[in-house]
């Protein structure tokens, strides 16, 4: 069973920092997606990433997705309000998705 | 484009009880997924539906059932409630082999 792992599990800073969250797997992702999720409302996708070494970059969000492709990051900058959420990391194999836990992230102005 | 929608928002059940939710896909999908999303989690695949048919299962117990209907609108339905099976549920909508999955609004579940 493939389990994901995300760090740190909450953050809290301030308007206009910057901060990078994190996603580690036990096994070789299929490919890795990234949501947003806020208080009451259900996942948004933020971006899918396939290839070992793949940057994307939306905004102020960066995606690193790992040589190995077993770990990816997401760096935001100059974090906003707006950014509060939870970020979940998934795995998109075999049309279902496997989330880890998530990093909770709040940002205050 | 009215997206996923989910009904009830939001449910309180008794202990031993039953419950059914329900979600419609965002227009031009077929096939929807339930998951499971218990406080501080990340949600977890219960079971998806194509064709009317559960098509793939994750590691739930079969008090857990489903259904899907010809207008691709599903049903998740929740036998003998337990304390545990409060949650957010979520339904997420895709096309058939689709690598993207859009998520409803989900349905808070407290048993008491």
């Amino acid at each position: 069973t493939q389990l994901l792992e995300q760090s740190p599990q909450f953050l809290s800073i301030q308007e206009g920092e910057n901060l990078t969250v994190y996603c580690n797997s036990s096994s070789v992702f299929s490919s890795l997606q990234w949501y947003r999720q806020e208080p009451g409302e259900g996942p948004v996708l933020l971006v899918t990433v396939v290839t070992g070494g793949e940057v994307k970059k939306l905004k102020r969000l960066t995606f690193q997705f790992g040589d190995a492709r077993k770990d990816s990051s997401l760096h935001i900058t100059a974090a906003q309000p707006g950014d509060t959420g939870l970020y979940l990391c998934a795995d998109s194999g075999y049309s279902t998705l496997t989330f880890g836990k998530g990093t909770m992230l709040l940002v205050s102005p | 484009d009215a997206g996923v929608t989910q009904s009830p928002t939001h449910l309180i059940k008794t202990r031993g009880q039953q419950v059914t939710l329900r979600c419609s896909p965002k227009s031009g999908h077929d096939t929807v997924s339930w998951y499971q999303q218990a406080l501080g989690q990340g949600p977890q695949f219960i079971f998806q539906y194509y064709e009317e048919e559960e098509r793939q299962r994750g590691n739930f117990p079969d008090r857990f059932s489903g259904h899907q209907f010809p207008n691709y609108s599903s049903e998740l339905n929740v036998n003998a409630l337990l304390l545990g099976d409060s949650a957010l549920y979520l339904c997420a909508s895709s096309l058939a082999g689709g690598v993207e999955a859009f998520f409803g609004q989900g349905t808070r579940l407290t048993v008491v």
